[in-house]
């Protein structure tokens, strides 16, 4: 079974700041890899993919793919009070079902 | 812009009675999954359809548990003898593979399932 490890946190940063969100996994042949955003009481939404070694950028995401470390990480810039969620990393198994970390709570303040 | 849409948004019953979830997933989508989150947790896989058939269930899936897909569109879900540890949120994804996103999955609003 793989693994998905997240810092439950909270994160908290001020407004403004960048928020630095890390997972791990165990599996070494994982090829994809998803943030999702979840605030309380909602279902995740899907805001970041990514399938390759370095740095993808959307807006004010940057999502950071270290395969041989088997690191993903999700930078937010100029977070806001509306960040404020729990951001769950994703992994699938095999082509089908998502593994999920336990999500890290973020808490940006104003 | 339809999304992933579930029906109904929250359910309260008793234990011992049976339970029946539906989701619409995304209309050109092949692959509907049902997930299962509890509180503080990430969502847990449950089982998977691509077009009508069923081709993964969890060992979580208990035979209490049933889901089908008959014509390749809507899901239900269906729990029997409800049991207090069911309360959850049931959520339902949808995703086209193969394609050029990996898999990417879109999740619908979920069912609040409380069981007292």
């Amino acid at each position: 079974q793989k693994e998905v490890e997240q810092n439950s946190g909270p994160l908290s940063v001020p407004e403004g700041a960048i928020a630095s969100l890390n997972c791990t996994y165990s599996d070494r042949v994982s090829q994809s890899f998803f943030w999702y955003r979840q605030y309380s009481g909602k279902s995740p939404e899907l805001i970041m993919s990514i399938y390759s070694n370095g740095d993808k950028e959307d807006g004010r995401f940057t999502a950071q793919l270290n395969k041989a470390s088997q690191y993903v990480s999700l930078l937010i810039r100029d977070s806001q009070p509306s960040d404020s969620a729990t951001y769950l990393c994703a992994v699938p198994e095999g082509f089908q079902k998502l593994v999920f970390g336990t999500g890290t709570r973020l808490l940006v303040s104003p | 812009d339809t999304g992933v849409s579930q029906d109904p948004r929250h359910k309260i019953t008793k234990r011992g009675q049976n339970v029946t979830f539906r989701c619409d997933p995304i209309s050109e989508h092949n692959r509907l999954y049902w997930y299962r989150q509890t509180l503080g947790q990430g969502p847990e896989f449950l089982t998977y359809f691509q077009n009508e058939a069923q081709l993964e269930k969890s060992r979580l899936l208990s035979d209490r548990f049933s889901a089908e897909r008959p014509k390749g569109s809507f899901s239900t879900l269906e729990i029997q003898r409800t049991e207090q540890g069911d309360s959850a949120m049931y959520l339902c994804a949808s995703s086209f593979v193969p394609g050029l996103t990996n898999n990417e999955q879109f999740f619908g609003p979920g069912t609040r399932l409380t069981v007292l």
